[in-house]
């Protein structure tokens, strides 16, 4: 079946605009994923979703970013006033079920932010 | 929250050697151990994984060994090819279910 999407898959934005970045999981898996990733770093945790509940958003750095999920599918990160310092690529992730101990991630392509 | 390494940073090996990428964390709740597996301008993959009640697991030419009392855990690549050059991730899953991943490590494989 399909794996995980997300659009766009590259976006340039101009210092202050908002932006909104989609992912569609894949079908049926309940746990959801965001992640940041800078050039040159690992993925970075931004926030949890287990069905349309965000459970963790501890990732978040500051409160210009927003995602929500409100059918248990598709999730929207919305960054508000963007800053170059958010240029990054953001990762999607969804699992099958959040099961303690098992827990395999199957990632999406990734939206590159660009800020100038 | 779980403060994740890896070690080396960057390895390069010769084609048909082995590679081996040490990952430690300091979570001492963390159950699951997966490593992955990310090209250049591609998303990262899952290669394989363990949890914490075995303490080796092969598949093929990878294997990941896993030490809970001194919370650290292995990739192990044999033979390695030119197709194995990438960046690998460890991903450990904390208390809390929370994941953190490591630096990661950039292997090149010489032909």
């Amino acid at each position: 079946g399909a794996g995980v999407s997300q659009s766009p898959r590259y976006k340039v934005a101009k210092r202050g605009q908002d932006v909104a970045l989609r992912c569609d999981p894949i079908s049926g898996h309940v746990s959801l994923f965001w992640y940041q990733q800078a050039l040159g770093q690992g993925p970075e945790f931004l926030t949890y979703f287990q069905n349309e509940a965000q459970l963790d958003k501890s990732g978040l750095p500051s409160d210009r970013f927003f995602a929500e999920r409100p059918e248990g599918s598709v999730s929207t990160l919305k960054i508000q006033r963007t800053q170059q310092e958010d240029s990054a690529v953001y990762l999607c992730a969804s699992s099958l079920l959040r099961v303690q101990g098992y827990n395999e991630q199957f990632f999406g392509p990734g939206t590159r932010l660009t800020v100038l | 929250g779980e403060n994740v390494e890896q070690h080396p940073s960057t390895l390069s090996v010769q084609e048909g050697d082995s590679a081996v990428i040490k990952c430690t964390y300091s979570d001492s709740a963390s159950n699951y151990f997966p490593w992955y597996k990310q090209e250049l301008g591609k998303r990262p993959q899952l290669i394989i994984d363990i949890r914490s009640n075995v303490g080796e697991k092969k598949d093929q030419r990878i294997a990941v060994t896993l030490n809970k009392t001194a919370k650290h855990f292995s990739l192990h690549i044999t033979e390695t090819q030119p197709e194995d050059s990438a960046v690998y991730f460890c991903a450990p899953e904390g208390g809390y279910q929370k994941v953190t991943f490591g630096t990661g490590t950039k292997l090149q494989v010489i032909p």
